[in-house]
């Protein structure tokens, strides 16, 4: 258990559907971050916020918008998604965003678009 | 830009038997380099990480790796493999001076130890 929770472990949605990710940590950590993982491909990084700001948006897709209500609590919310989407998206987070900084992962959210 | 090259999808080994998994970085200046560890159904998990000094690090369940900045390499290795070493392995680095800019990880090699 890494503390950090993410739901659903599960998500199947259609392409005009919209759905929401959401992670949630308690260790303290002020740096969360959204990875995409891809069978065979580097783990992405989609966004990164700092004590609730965003601080890095990879070049993602709007139909992804990130949210960050406070320190503990990051969301994904989805709209109008492509099946080259489908992929396991993790959550991350670390004390402050720093490049030595270990980084504590969620068991990620299983996303098919159909 | 910085990148990491894991250029084996699939590492074989039987149990008891010593392993390695490679991995190369291109970074600018001095690097920060990681392991983590997947296991099925679950999240990364950090393994070790060379920030300075000793090139030879020491991390969890019994692996180490050892930092080569001639060869820009950062292999992950453990003496005797045991089944449950089985699951997917990330390289990833950071450049020193970057200030904040986050890790940059590998596509993974899956590790299978054969009892």
């Amino acid at each position: 258990e890494t503390g950090v929770t993410q739901t659903p472990r599960h998500l199947v949605m259609g392409m005009t559907n919209k759905k929401s990710l959401k992670c949630e940590q308690h260790l303290g950590h002020n740096a969360m971050y959204w990875y995409k993982q891809s069978a065979k491909k580097p783990l992405e990084l989609m966004f990164v916020y700092n004590f609730k700001e965003q601080t890095e948006n990879n070049s993602v897709p709007s139909r992804f918008s990130p949210e960050c209500p406070n320190s503990s609590h990051l969301f994904l919310h989805l709209h109008t998604l492509q099946p080259e989407d489908s992929a396991l998206y993790l959550c991350a987070s670390s004390r402050p965003d720093r490049a030595n900084e270990k980084l504590f992962f969620g068991s990620g959210t299983q996303l098919s678009v159909l | 830009a910085q990148s990491v090259a894991q250029p084996e999808d699939q590492v074989n080994v039987a149990e008891g038997n010593p392993l390695t998994v490679k991995c190369t970085y291109s970074v600018s200046g001095n690097p920060y380099l990681f392991w983590y560890v997947q296991y099925p159904n679950r999240g990364l998990q950090f393994l070790l990480k060379y920030i300075t000094g000793d090139n030879l690090v020491k991390g969890s369940y019994g692996f180490e790796a050892e930092f080569n900045k001639s060869q820009t390499s950062f292999h992950l290795k453990k003496p005797s493999a045991l089944v449950s070493d089985s699951a997917l392995y990330f390289c990833a680095v950071s450049p020193r001076n970057s200030g904040n800019t986050p890790l940059v990880f590998g596509k993974g090699t899956r590790l299978s130890v054969i009892a």
